[in-house]
């Protein structure tokens, strides 16, 4: 079964670094999604992507936030500037399309843990 | 806004006991519901969507607009149902957002 996969699994880093997590979603997937969960709380939707924009981002999503589609594979989310309570599990998803058919489920990869010290 | 409410951190229920997860949401829109489970160590993963009126696991949902609900439901638990559910909402007009609620750890005890 086609997974979505991220890398790295953990990473550390000192506050102010930037930082990059890379996912591959699934192949003929579409639609791609960052969500992130501190510890002790909820998945909280962060930013989605289609045909090379954003289109839609929460409030969490600001300037220090970026994401991109670099090579038609890999899709990343890049944090600028590292801030302590940026320390999270960060989730990519993919969705074949929209709607209310099958295609708009989630398929979550196995998530990046980060940890700003 | 969207909201999703699940007032149960943790629920512990005996093997063959039956489980009800509960999950309240709010929401002016027409929302598209939907059931996460994550098993230990293992990815978050669409148990069941309320569109599809499936059970899945043994597990059920309904939506519940007067009472905007969609409680999970299952008559008899499986060691094997212990994990973290998670209800999620998402506006079914095409906006991609998904918005969760906190999540219910469910252990069951043999």
């Amino acid at each position: 079964e086609p997974e979505v996969t991220q890398t790295p699994s953990h990473q550390v880093t000192q506050m102010g670094q930037e930082v990059i997590l890379r996912c591959v979603p699934i192949s003929n997937h579409l639609y791609f999604y960052w969500y992130r969960q501190i510890l002790g709380q909820k998945v909280e939707f962060l930013v989605s992507f289609y045909n090379n924009e954003i289109s839609e981002k929460s409030e969490i999503f600001d300037d220090q936030f970026s994401v991109e589609r670099p090579d038609g594979s890999n899709f990343t989310l890049k944090i600028r500037s590292t801030k302590l309570e940026d320390s999270a599990m960060y989730f990519c998803a993919s969705s074949l399309g929209q709607g209310l058919s099958g295609a708009n489920v989630l398929t979550f990869g196995a998530g990046s843990r980060l940890t700003v010290l | 806004a969207q909201r999703v409410t699940q007032p149960e951190k943790l629920l512990s229920v005996f093997k063959g006991a039956p489980v009800e997860l509960k999950c309240n949401y709010s929401y002016s829109g027409s929302p598209e519901l939907f059931w996460y489970v994550q098993y230990s160590r293992q990815r978050l993963q669409l148990l069941l969507r309320h569109i599809s009126r499936e059970s899945i696991k043994g597990f059920t949902a309904d939506l519940n607009k007067g009472e905007t609900s969609f409680h999970l439901k299952k008559p008899f638990a499986q060691e094997e149902d212990s994990a973290m559910y998670y209800c999620a909402l998402r506006d079914s007009g095409g906006y991609q957002k998904v918005t969760f609620g906190t999540g219910t750890k469910l252990q069951v005890i043999p």
